[in-house]
């Protein structure tokens, strides 16, 4: 068990680039989530999947954001046409059920870093 | 909706003093409620939850909370602060039976002065 797995680590862009980062999962876990944390702020809900499906999106994910989990393993989440206000940290976390009671792992996070 | 109050964004203690991080909840029914601690440029790390077993929760790193319905508290404590408990501990909510998503509270960073 490596535990969830974020690449890259850290990324800067220029504003309007697109970025995609990867999420590698704990192997056996059916859940994956994507978190938002700015500065100061305690992590907010993105999105998440139980294997390939993606069953729920919050309203911060505005149109430029996408994200998939194309065999229901590893997770990408790609923002185009980036604006300063998408930096941040975005954290990715998987679970091993379908309740909550069990906790999520996170993983190290990606830095987005727009100027 | 679900949501946590964090009282106190920064918190410092001495070295050997209690440590006391407060946590509010407002729900209707006792939902799931969790602590994860933060280091700099890391992820979160599952200190401790509760899930109804017992009001009174035992973490790792010798933390431990109180669920306390009548209050909508769920307060991190621990005895004697350490050098290492420096971090950013964030309260979190989910509802049973939801769609398991969690909601973070603002954080409270800890200091521990020497």
């Amino acid at each position: 068990d490596t535990g969830v797995s974020q690449n890259p680590r850290h990324k800067i862009t220029k504003r309007g680039q697109n970025v995609t980062f990867r999420c590698d999962p704990i192997s056996e876990h059916n859940r994956l989530y994507w978190y938002r944390q700015t500065l100061g702020q305690g992590p907010e809900f993105l999105t998440y999947f139980q294997n390939e499906a993606q069953l729920e999106k919050s309203r911060l994910l505005s149109d430029r954001f996408s994200a998939e989990r194309p065999k229901g393993s590893f997770s990408t989440l790609e923002i185009q046409r980036t604006e300063q206000g998408d930096s941040a940290m975005y954290l990715c976390a998987s679970s091993s059920s379908g309740s909550v009671v069990y906790g999520y792992t996170f993983g190290s996070g990606t830095r987005l870093t727009v100027v | 909706a679900q949501s946590v109050t964090q009282l106190g964004s920064h918190v410092s203690v001495s070295e050997g003093a209690l440590v006391l991080l407060r946590c509010n909840y407002s729900s209707s029914v006792p939902p799931y409620l969790f602590w994860y601690v933060q280091y700099p440029n890391q992820g979160l790390q599952l200190l401790l939850k509760y899930t109804s077993a017992a009001t009174l929760v035992k973490g790792i790193n010798g933390f431990e909370a109180e669920f306390k319905k009548s209050e909508t508290s769920f307060h991190l404590t621990k005895p004697s602060a350490h050098m290492s408990d420096a971090a950013e501990y964030f309260c979190a909510v989910s509802e049973r039976g939801a769609t398991n998503k969690l909601i973070f509270g603002t954080g409270t960073l800890l200091a521990v002065q020497p």
